[in-house]
């Protein structure tokens, strides 16, 4: 079954870091690119982030750029986002998705991992 | 950047209603405008890519149409499992924007 499983949301003071997870099973990871999108508490998806196959390439929302890191580690079938210097507006879900291998939308999700930017 | 103005932000609509939502971009984008149906507490679902071309599996009911700047969501027949909220998504060679949503519920 092809899955996606976000982890290492949590509860992170303002100026703090978090770095999540997402671990990918049933597909070739190291053949597809992948994005981090996220939500915020009663508010629409907003794109994040985007990682080529093999991590040479990345691209940023202006709102994240400068302050989050998308990365990947092929051999261990993983996505990450390492956020730094996170705001009360960074708390959402964020969600990690597929990017299509054919065409440009998001094919598989995962259920999303929360994280609350609060003193 | 581009920016996509999605409406309306909502709607109420009865079971077997035909519902239209709109996006259009702030330029030019081709056809490259994908729609993704949301549940609450839910992850995303694609419905449509590249405006117009159905999903495997997702039900005929469900539309898409445009290019260039504007670009409409059709349900031709409004059901009860179709109550979620539905986004436009465009992407370009490196940035990817959604619009806001439309929540739709049942009258």
């Amino acid at each position: 079954e092809v899955q996606l499983v976000e982890s290492g949301g949590g509860l992170v003071q303002p100026g703090g870091s978090l770095r999540l997870s997402c671990a990918a099973s049933g597909f070739t990871f190291s053949s597809y690119w992948m994005h981090w999108v996220r939500q915020a508490p009663g508010k629409g998806l907003v794109w994040v982030s985007r990682i080529n196959s093999d991590g040479s390439s990345t691209s940023y929302a202006d709102s994240v750029k400068g302050r989050f890191t998308i990365s990947r580690d092929n051999a261990k079938n993983t996505l990450y986002l390492q956020m730094n210097s996170l705001r009360a507006e960074d708390t959402a879900v964020y969600y990690c998705a597929r990017e299509s291998a054919k065409f440009y939308y998001m094919d598989v999700w995962g259920k999303g991992t929360t994280v609350t930017v609060s003193s | 950047d581009i920016q996509m103005t999605q409406s309306p932000s909502s709607l109420s609509a009865s079971v077997g209603d035909r519902v239209t939502i709109t996006c259009q971009a702030s330029q030019d984008i081709s056809n490259y405008l994908n729609w993704y149906q949301q549940k609450p507490g839910k992850a995303p679902k694609l419905l449509i890519y590249d405006a117009s071309n159905l999903e495997t599996g997702v039900p005929s009911r469900f539309s898409g149409s445009g290019s260039g700047t504007d670009f409409t969501f059709t349900i031709s027949s409004l059901q009860p499992e179709d109550i979620a909220t539905y986004y436009c998504q465009q992407y370009d060679n490196l940035l990817w924007t959604f619009g806001q949503g439309t929540k739709v519920e049942i009258k």
